[in-house]
């Protein structure tokens, strides 16, 4: 079975940089994965975030980046906000399924 | 805006089917995909499943002998039937929407709890 891995818990300061990253188990990923971000909040659904590796929501904030990065799809965020403080979770299409990667706490401190 | 709104039992018993509908407002079904998720207390995102608005559908392939999903396009509703449930279908689950020209999930319902328990 495919299995999406993403890095269990990550810390950054308030305005610093971080990158979330999301692996296969298939191989590299590519656009043909078309990657997609989610940010969940604790009691919340999940918020769009990026689609297609890189491509913004027009809610989405300038801070949030997405792209390819060895192998992997990643998200970037600079300049973090204590509201950022989120669980982080990567989506990827593997012919006509969606898989979900286990997601990623990030703490803000 | 789109909005989504699940609705259905929040108990289920064992052995039972799970039964949830998701009525979207502020905007279409047809043409666009709808989405189910799950979530388990403390747990991840868990993809169930989507069905397109013809009628084509995709399941989680370690559900897909006990799922079921249709579409109701005149009252711009997707559904989602789960038989043969136990305790590990005890989950959140969110309904969900793509949109123009998007491949992947951007419009989400809040969510509603389904426990599976006699």
């Amino acid at each position: 079975q495919t299995v999406v891995t993403q890095e269990p818990s990550l810390t950054v300061s308030p305005g610093g940089t971080v990158t979330l990253t999301c692996a296969s188990s298939t191989g590299a990923v590519t656009s043909g994965y078309y990657p997609n971000w989610f940010q969940q909040k604790p009691g919340q659904a999940p918020r769009a975030l990026v689609y297609s590796i890189n491509k913004k929501h027009s809610w989405t904030p300038a801070r949030f980046s997405g792209s390819l990065l060895g192998g992997k799809a990643a998200l970037t965020l600079s300049g973090v906000q204590p509201e950022d403080e989120a669980e982080y979770y990567c989506l990827l299409y593997y012919a006509g399924a969606w898989v979900f990667g286990g997601g990623t706490k990030l703490t803000v401190l | 805006q789109v909005q989504l709104q699940e609705s259905g039992p929040g108990l289920v018993k064992p052995s039972e089917t799970l039964s949830l509908t998701c009525t979207v407002s502020g905007g279409s079904i047809s043409g666009y995909y709808g989405y189910w998720i799950r979530q388990p207390a403390g747990k991840g995102l868990e993809w169930i499943g989507r069905m397109y608005s013809g009628g084509a559908a995709n399941y989680k392939s370690s559900l897909k002998s006990r799922l079921t999903m249709s579409v109701d396009t005149s009252n711009n509703q997707f559904s989602l039937k789960l038989t043969s449930v136990t305790a590990a279908d005890t989950a959140v689950y969110y309904c969900a929407r793509d949109d123009a020209d998007i491949s992947g999930i951007v419009h989400w319902g809040q969510g509603t709890l389904v426990t599976v328990s006699s």
